[in-house]
């Protein structure tokens, strides 16, 4: 049973345009929220990160969205690269104790 | 600088055969330890987890076994190996003091033939 539901599977943009992943949960207990990254055969990396006291949280390109009562967060890139082609998971857990991820989603800048 | 190790970065398996993948962390101590399992096309899935040496939690019931020998050390196992134990394997540790975040290994891409 997948704690943390994610889409969509995969997605294709142009280069410069938005991308745009998003996720739900169940488990209202979680307090931590990440997004990671991660290329063709290799282990995912941190990216970003939020806690539901705040609503947003911006990195550079990256952006998390966060909707508490919905239970609903997103990860937007802007101005997407073509090095931004890589496979993204959020995931959540309780005080980043043992997270759930979830299925992820593989993202495609077109140039 | 903390670093993870992981070991081998590929393997191939007979059905029936034994398996150990071992995973190191440095520049850490008594860190929380992870094995993920990764199928192709899917998300990440919980195995095992360690809070310190000799404790292990067992997320999913299944072929394999693991084991924390040291404080830094983490050791992924399995006496008979399924085809189904194929898969992207994938070590982390977590930080108990105040930074958050998983740091990964490399992985190591399992077939079982």
């Amino acid at each position: 049973q997948q704690q943390v539901k994610q889409s969509p599977q995969s997605l294709i943009v142009q280069k410069g345009g938005i991308s745009i992943i998003n996720c739900a949960y169940e488990n209202t207990a979680f307090d931590y929220f990440p997004w990671y990254q991660q290329f063709p055969g290799k282990g995912p990396a941190l990216l970003i990160a939020i806690r539901p006291d705040v609503s947003e949280k911006k990195e550079g390109r990256f952006t998390i969205s966060f909707n508490k009562s919905a239970k609903q967060f997103s990860l937007h890139i802007m101005d997407s690269q073509p090095g931004d082609s890589a496979t993204y998971f959020c995931a959540a857990s309780i005080n980043d104790y043992k997270l759930s991820f979830g299925a992820g989603t593989t993202v495609t800048v077109r140039a | 600088s903390q670093t993870i190790h992981q070991w081998p970065a590929t393997l191939v398996q007979p059905v029936g055969s034994p398996l150990s993948l071992e995973c190191t962390v440095e520049g850490t101590s008594n860190p929380n330890l992870y094995w993920y399992r990764q199928a192709a096309g899917r998300g990440l899935q919980l195995l095992f987890y360690s809070v310190g040496i000799g404790q292990i939690s067992s997320e999913v019931p299944q072929n394999l076994s693991a084991s924390r020998p040291q404080d830094r050390q983490f050791i992924l196992s399995s006496k008979k190996l399924l085809l189904s134990d194929s898969g992207f394997y994938l070590c982390a540790w977590r930080s108990r003091g105040r930074i958050y975040g998983y740091t990964f290994g490399s992985g190591t891409r399992l077939t079982v033939v």
